[in-house]
């Protein structure tokens, strides 16, 4: 199975502050790309997909370099809530369109 | 809107015993489903995923199995626990589309073994 690599972190900054992750994937052949938040123990949402031309929503902007098999998502005005662990997540196409997750980035916002 | 159920949220069970973990999907068709596990401080692990009745892939070698009587149903089930089988079991589904689409978890089960 193809990797899918992310700085573990933990990140912590304080309230406002902007932040950003990094994500590198080993196959090539990735179609999709997605960023979920998981909370501690909880099950992972999906915080945004990736699109090639790179995307925003509200305080999250995502960016997509195919050439050099990178993501990265930028986090303005952090809040408290932003608190999270953050999975960068590839398609896996010869497994049912399943989605191969990366290890998380740990967030800490702090007051 | 679509809806994923799982069940129980939380099990202990002994080694050796047998284990039942149950998932559905409610308002969508053909979905494609999928059993992941998650060990403590670990990344989420692709267990089996299904694109149709009765289809079941696995992707690790294991004591686990799988099956899918129905649409939206998915079991994961095990005849003999192993303590390495303690763990967060997420299901999750996606459209069956044909091109790759977000997929979308239940609450999880967080399993432990004794």
């Amino acid at each position: 199975r193809k990797e899918v690599e992310q700085d573990p972190g933990p990140f912590n900054v304080p309230e406002g502050a902007t932040v950003a992750f990094n994500c590198t994937y080993s196959n090539s052949a990735s179609q999709s790309f997605f960023w979920y938040r998981q909370d501690c123990r909880k099950e992972p949402k999906l915080l945004m997909s990736v699109y090639s031309s790179g995307n925003e929503d509200g305080r999250f902007t995502a960016q997509l370099n195919r050439a050099s098999q990178y993501i990265s998502l930028l986090i303005r005005d952090s809040k408290l809530s932003d608190s999270a662990t953050y999975l960068c997540v590839v398609n896996e196409r010869n497994s049912g369109y399943a989605l191969n997750f990366g290890k998380g980035t740990s967030l800490l916002v702090t007051p | 809107s679509q809806t994923i159920h799982q069940w129980p949220a939380t099990l202990v069970q002994p080694v050796g015993s047998p284990l039942s973990l149950e998932c559905t999907v409610e308002g969508t068709s053909n979905p494609n489903l999928y059993w992941y596990r998650q060990a403590a401080g670990r990344g989420l692990q692709l267990l089996f995923y299904s694109v149709g009745i009765g289809q079941i892939s696995s992707e690790v070698p294991q004591n686990l199995s799988a099956s899918r009587p129905q649409d939206r149903q998915f079991i994961l089930s095990s005849k003999k626990l192993l303590l390495s089988d303690s763990g967060f079991y997420l299901c999750a589904w996606s459209a069956g589309t044909g091109r790759t689409e977000p997929q979308h978890f239940g609450d999880g089960t967080r399993l432990s073994i004794l």
